[in-house]
């Protein structure tokens, strides 16, 4: 079975462009969440959806961030613009509702200079 | 206080040696815990869970304190390849999120 897929593996960009990360659930998970990883703060939870439905987006650093999910098998995290400070890595995760157990993506390394 | 705080380490051992990590969880609400392993450059990818007391695999062993809200994970006979950041985390409550710590490195060394 395939995991969770996400695009692009890495992404380096300038500051003030815009960047669009994306990620494909694994088949039948209903839960997905973005998470961001740096060595300062370790892995932070961004945003969630249930059932495509955002539950819980407190984590999402200010409104340069945004997130959809338009249907079960594909999401998106944007940023614009963006800033040096958002180099990070970025994943992905989904599990279903009724397994506690989350799925992460490979990542996206994201560079800004 | 985090909600889930871990030593960073590094803990670094040799080979065949045995070693412990801790996580404290500040949510008491907390049901479900789980210890992740996440190499380099990697994503995390489940080690184990724990849902009562204790959870045993091979060399691995997971336990929970509730009354001091702790978890743990001992590795016996530690090998080269368990050489990994072990992050903890906590799934709590109402909420639909797990809550992970910042990861103990640990270096095994021959």
């Amino acid at each position: 079975d395939a995991g969770v897929i996400q695009s692009p593996r890495h992404e380096v960009t300038e500051m003030g462009q815009e960047v669009t990360l994306r990620c494909k659930p694994i088949s039948g998970h209903n839960s997905l969440f973005w998470y961001r990883q740096t060595m300062m703060r370790g892995l932070e939870l961004l945003i969630y959806f249930n059932n495509n439905v955002p539950i819980d987006d407190s984590g999402m650093p200010e409104d340069r961030f945004s997130a959809k999910m338009p249907n079960a098998s594909f999401s998106t995290l944007k940023i614009q613009p963006s800033e040096p400070r958002d180099s990070a890595v970025y994943f992905c995760a989904s599990r279903t509702v009724s397994y506690n157990e989350q799925f992460f993506g490979p990542g996206t390394r994201l560079t800004v200079l | 206080r985090k909600e889930v705080e871990q030593d960073p380490g590094p803990f670094n051992v040799p080979e065949g040696a045995t070693v412990a990590f801790n996580c404290t969880y500040s949510n008491s609400a907390s049901q479900s815990f789980f210890w992740y392993r996440q190499d380099c450059r990697k994503e995390p990818k489940l080690l184990m869970s724990v849902y009562s007391s204790g959870n045993e695999d091979g060399r691995f062993t997971a336990q929970l304190n509730r009354a001091s809200q702790y978890i743990s994970l001992l590795i016996r006979d530690s090998k080269l390849s368990d050489s990994a950041t072990y992050l903890c985390a906590s799934y709590g409550g109402s909420q639909g999120n797990l809550i992970f710590g910042k990861g103990t490195k640990l270096s095994v060394k021959p």
